[in-house]
């Protein structure tokens, strides 16, 4: 079964940084995951894709203080002097065959 | 830049289908190479994939109440839910996939443009 998981919420201070995880079923550390941001009473925007070796693609407009990283079968979100509106739910993303699957989200307050 | 639009109506009865459509601006014409996706989100939860086409193929995992159609012609493509309840109520979003060759492998990964979504709530 294909799940990934999420903290639920996390928190940092107003230019800080702030690492979300997003951990994949166990025996695929190969898996690429997506990255999306949900600002309050928006719909969610792509932010990056992240292989397993830690390269990530960033959609056009992502911002350079976001990157991602892996090892295993985490795949992380760094976010670097952390802004206001960087205060959103995060969600991140897998696939298989014939399938899609969220995380249940990552809620970041920022201090 | 590429423009995803969700439409249809708002307030669907119990057992109803749920009928909406994505129409796609700001880009190539769509064609049955491209992957599109539906995804909801019930009030106050997180994401949900509802399903996804590509050409006349679609897959989902709402086990037969879901069909998912491109028109070409139209430059969009529809989602049909069946016998819906309360249950469905939720934000619809529609999307596209990224699709590329991974060094040998075609792959359809996961959605990299959005729709801004649309409030469809069922209720008699």
């Amino acid at each position: 079964q294909l799940v990934v998981t999420q903290s639920p919420s996390a928190s940092a201070s107003l230019g800080a940084s702030v690492k979300l995880t997003c951990t994949l079923t166990s025996g695929r550390t190969t898996a690429a995951i997506a990255w999306h941001q949900q600002q309050p009473g928006k719909g969610p925007r792509f932010l990056m894709n992240v292989n397993s070796d830690g390269s990530h693609t960033k959609a056009d407009g992502t911002p350079d203080r976001f990157s991602g990283s892996s090892s295993g079968a985490e795949r992380y979100l760094i976010i670097s002097s952390l802004q206001s509106e960087d205060e959103a739910d995060y969600y991140c993303q897998t696939w298989g065959t014939d399938i899609q699957v969220f995380g249940g989200g990552t809620r970041l307050t920022v201090l | 830049q590429l423009q995803l639009q969700e439409s249809g109506p708002g307030l669907v009865k119990p057992s109803q289908t749920l009928s909406l459509t994505c129409t796609v601006s700001g880009g190539p014409r769509i064609s049955i190479d491209n992957y599109w996706g539906w995804i909801r989100q019930p009030p106050g939860k997180g994401l949900e994939w509802v399903g996804s086409v590509h050409g006349n193929t679609y897959w989902s995992s709402f086990e037969g109440r879901v069909t998912v159609s491109v028109d070409t012609t139209k430059n969009h493509f529809s989602l049909q839910l069946t016998s819906v309840t309360a249950a469905d109520t939720a934000v619809y979003y529609c999307a596209r996939h990224w699709s590329g060759m991974v060094g040998r492998t075609w792959v359809v990964g996961g959605f990299d443009s959005w729709g801004q979504g649309t409030l469809v709530t069922v209720s008699s």
